[in-house]
């Protein structure tokens, strides 16, 4: 079974660009969450999509927004980058979405977005 | 508010010296207690679930047990390949909750 699969792995932005980044779910999962590592603050959640629709979302700016499609498929777009987005953006499928919990997180192994 | 901590931070080993990493937690309602393993430049591997207290899970050198405030993941006889970086997190209600995570180095 394929796992997530995130693209592109690597990315090089200049302060004020915008990027978007995609992830293809386990098949079979419909829940998509994304997450921003960093060292400094570790796994920091940033939104969960599940049927298309937003079912969670964490303390970021409005920059930072998502969007699932009818086949699972997710992107997230970041508007205006600051330096300090600089991060492992990871994508995350479950099997069931978090309202019903107890369902493991299955990770991608991120897109690496540096700001310039 | 909802509370992961992990210890050590980072810990070295001989090859075959087997240890613990502790996970400590605080949450109102857990849902679930997940451990993963992160090696540099990836995304995390789930390991393991835990659901209640006195719970156990094992896989090849590693068991993962679950009190009703912390969780320790036993490392037996470990292997170079086994250095990583081993986070676990917290589901409570909705959220998920990750802490730092150990870095482990077992050294041959």
């Amino acid at each position: 079974k394929a796992g997530v699969t995130q693209t592109p792995r690597y990315l090089i932005k200049t302060r004020g660009q915008q990027v978007t980044l995609s992830c293809s779910p386990i098949s079979g999962h419909r829940s998509v969450s994304w997450y921003q590592q960093t060292p400094g603050q570790g796994l920091q959640f940033l939104f969960e999509y599940f049927s298309e629709t937003q079912r969670n979302k964490g303390n970021f700016p409005g920059r930072f927004s998502g969007r699932q499609f009818s086949n699972s498929r997710s992107e997230m777009n970041v508007s205006t980058l600051e330096l300090g987005d600089s991060a492992l953006y990871l994508c995350a499928s479950s099997y069931l979405d978090t309202l019903r919990g107890g369902s493991p997180l299955h990770f991608g192994n991120g897109t690496r977005l540096t700001v310039t | 508010e909802d509370q992961v901590t992990q210890s050590p931070e980072a810990l070295r080993l001989q090859e075959g010296e087997s240890s613990s990493l502790n996970c400590s937690y605080t949450v109102s309602g857990l849902r679930g207690l997940f451990w993963y393993r992160q090696d540099p430049g990836k995304g995390p591997e789930f390991l393991f679930t835990l659901y209640s207290a006195g719970e156990e899970k094992e896989k090849e050198r590693l068991k993962a047990t679950l009190t009703k405030k912390e969780s320790f993941l036993h490392i037996t006889a470990p292997k170079p390949e086994d250095s990583a970086t081993y986070l676990c997190a917290v589901q409570d209600g909705q959220n998920f909750v990750f802490g730092p995570g150990t870095r482990l180095s077992v050294l041959p």
